[in-house]
């Protein structure tokens, strides 16, 4: 099974950078995603790493290490509207888990 | 459409009823996914196919629950005899396939059903 652990809320300060984690312990691995969900929305795509390293996105970043079971999403430049819940999840084959999500609230 | 789109978005329904959810995927899409989300909690995967095809239905926490997608486009979520804790948002999601690459899904915007 997969196992998925991420910090349930963090704020910071508008224009700051903000780092979040996530670790996993999986029985198969086929990519990790990031997505945002803001309040009563659906989720949507951030970024995918399959491969470790860092992948660069705009004001989004996310890194992965396969050996660690880790990965991060790095956001800059934060802004008000990056108030909102973001779920890592695993893949495996076509099932995919998440993890409960971290509130980021963002403060002027 | 463009998106992903559910019916209905809200559905309230009496314990021991029957419900049907509807998802229709983005055209083309040949995976489809249904999560339960919990307020609070991330997706939880119920189940997905490949067109018409169930290829995991490990999720779904009882044989109350069934889902199908006979032509391998619209899918439906039966839940049967509705139980409290069955209350939940309900995500459909559908990406282009699951065999490679970020195949990224894309959701619907849910149902959000409240049983009684």
């Amino acid at each position: 099974g997969q196992n998925i652990d991420q910090p349930t809320e963090m704020t910071a300060t508008e224009g700051a950078i903000v780092q979040i984690n996530c670790t996993y312990q999986t029985s198969g691995f086929n990519g990790l995603f990031w997505y945002q969900q803001h309040a009563g929305e659906a989720p949507t795509f951030l970024s995918y790493n399959v491969l470790d390293g860092l992948e660069e996105k705009g004001r989004f970043s996310s890194f992965l290490s396969r050996s660690k079971g880790y990965s991060y999403l790095l956001l800059k430049e934060l802004q008000m509207k990056d108030s909102a819940s973001y779920l890592c999840a695993v893949r495996d084959a076509g099932k995919s888990t998440f993890g409960d999500g971290t509130t980021l609230t963002v403060k002027p | 459409g463009a998106g992903v789109s559910q019916s209905p978005r809200y559905k309230v329904a009496k314990r021991g009823q029957d419900v049907a959810l509807r998802c229709d995927p983005i055209s083309g899409h040949v995976s489809l996914f249904w999560y339960q989300q919990a307020l609070g909690q991330g997706p939880e995967f119920l189940t997905y196919f490949q067109n018409e095809a169930q290829l995991d239905k490990s999720g779904l926490p009882s044989d109350r629950f069934f889902a199908e997608r006979p032509e391998g486009s619209v899918s439906t979520l039966k839940i049967q005899r509705t139980q409290q804790e069955d209350s939940a948002v309900y995500l459909c999601a559908s990406s282009l396939t699951v065999l490679a690459g970020s195949n990224e899904q894309f959701f619907g915007p849910g149902t959000r059903l409240t049983v009684l």
